[in-house]
């Protein structure tokens, strides 16, 4: 149990449908993170919410969308995806002080 | 910019030796500095965080260092056993958890 819960695990999906990602935590963590992760490069940062306020989106592409209702649950909708959007997705939370990072087990998404 | 390099890319060393993972920077203005590990298809287990103040932490057989001067941190890893066989990756923050910089990792695998 990583105390960041993510939903689903696994995702098959074509260009043209929608679809959203699910994040959950359970550790009062009071920011919210989404990054990228494909074979043989670095995690990519896509979205921060500190406090529940959007403060980074990293010149990600407008087909996905993050939204955070509250502290404990953060969303990625995807819409209109393309095949090099297939990789495995990481939620993570921390405090917004200098803490370490905790990571859900990922989405692990493919685009047909 | 900053750059974080890890290498070897993989790494196998004979159960029960001691062994030292390097990341390097480019950038020596750093918030703070983390090690991961990630199990296959699994999501980041957090290891150690150095804050820039700091000079080493440690946690059981696992102690990191800080070298901000020369642009370099190890992960020294003590009696090694087959469970520790992951991939290990090094993170800085130039400014809070919101500007983490990922290295691409190296790939552990202790042989029994």
């Amino acid at each position: 149990e990583t105390g960041v819960t993510q939903t689903p695990r696994h995702l098959v999906m074509g260009m043209t449908n929608k679809k959203s990602l699910k994040c959950e935590q359970h550790l009062g963590h009071n920011a919210m993170y989404w990054y990228k992760q494909s074979a043989k490069k670095p995690l990519e940062l896509m979205f921060v919410y500190s406090l529940e306020e959007r403060v980074e989106n990293n010149s990600v592409p407008s087909r996905f969308s993050p939204e955070c209702p509250n502290s404990s649950h953060l969303f990625l909708h995807l819409h209109t995806l393309q095949p090099e959007d297939s990789a495995l997705y990481l939620c993570a939370s921390s405090h917004v002080e200098n803490s370490p990072l905790h990571f859900g087990n990922g989405t692990r998404l493919t685009v047909t | 910019k900053q750059e974080v390099t890890q290498i070897p890319a993989a790494l196998s060393v004979p159960e029960g030796e001691n062994l030292v993972l390097n990341c390097s920077f480019t950038d020596s203005a750093i918030y703070n500095l983390q090690w991961f590990r990630q199990d296959p298809g699994k999501g980041l287990t957090s290891l150690l965080l150095i804050q820039s103040s700091q000079r080493e932490q440690t946690s059981g057989r696992l102690n990191a260092s800080l070298d901000k001067s020369s642009g370099r941190s190890t992960l020294y890893i003590a009696a090694s056993q087959p469970g520790d066989s992951a991939t290990y990756l090094c993170a800085i923050s130039n400014f809070g958890n919101e500007k983490l910089t990922f290295g691409t990792g190296t790939r552990l695998t202790i042989i029994p």
